[in-house]
């Protein structure tokens, strides 16, 4: 079975400062794996995916994740956060075996103080 | 390009009411996932259908049923609801021979009263 850990509940970083977001994975073969970003009351939005090749993926907004299969994680990463960053990221994890059905983390809130 | 639609958006209910939610993947998609969103939640999966046929089970209620028709519309029953139903459902759609990327909607708010 697949799952998804994310360690951070909550993270509080200064606009302008870099982010990190840590998720880790369980999962035998080589999963897909995906950020997810929700404001409140909100949809899901696709920030990056991963599926095979290129270990550093480039996403939308200037996001960009790290696939370590020795680590058995996918971090992802901003190099400067903006105000409009504050929101709930969700890291996921699927594979074709399971018919492609994602397994969530529980996400990680980011708030971005001024 | 088209995209995954929910409907409706936002519905209120009562205690013991029936609610239905409704989903149009995208055309020529060909599997359907519904997922549950509690508030400070994350989304778990309730159920898929492939071509149709139900293919996959999550922690879905008895008192919720789905199905897939035809024209691979896809609706969410929910009877007897209670306080706890309270929660955002997602549809996603994928295309199984692709590269396994589901496509979510906006999703539909329901508010059990």
């Amino acid at each position: 079975a697949q799952s998804v850990t994310q360690p951070d509940i909550h993270i509080t970083v200064s606009e302008g400062a870099s982010l990190e977001l840590r998720c880790n994975y369980s999962y035998g073969a080589t999963p897909y794996l995906f950020w997810y970003v929700q404001s409140p009351g909100q949809g899901l939005q696709l920030l990056l995916k991963y599926f095979s090749g290129d270990t550093l993926v480039q996403g939308i907004k200037g996001f960009e994740a790290e696939f370590k299969r020795s680590q058995s994680s996918f971090n992802l990463r901003k190099p400067s956060v903006h105000w409009s960053d504050a929101a709930e990221y969700f890291c996921a994890v699927g594979n074709k075996a399971a018919g492609n059905k994602l397994t969530f983390g529980g996400g990680t809130r980011v708030l971005v103080k001024p | 390009a088209a995209g995954v639609i929910q409907s409706p958006r936002h519905l209120i209910k009562e205690k013991r009411e029936t609610a239905t939610l409704k989903c149009y993947p995208i055309p020529r998609h060909d599997t359907v996932y519904w997922y549950q969103q509690g508030p400070g939640q994350d989304p778990q999966f309730l159920i898929s259908f492939y071509e149709k046929m139900q293919s996959d089970k999550g922690s879905i209620p008895d008192r919720f049923s789905a199905q897939q028709f035809s024209d691979y519309h896809s609706e969410l029953n929910m009877s007897s609801l209670e306080l706890g139903d309270s929660a955002l459902y997602f549809c996603a759609s994928s295309l199984t021979a692709s590269t396994g990327e589901l496509f979510f909607g906006e999703g539909s708010r329901l508010t059990v009263l």
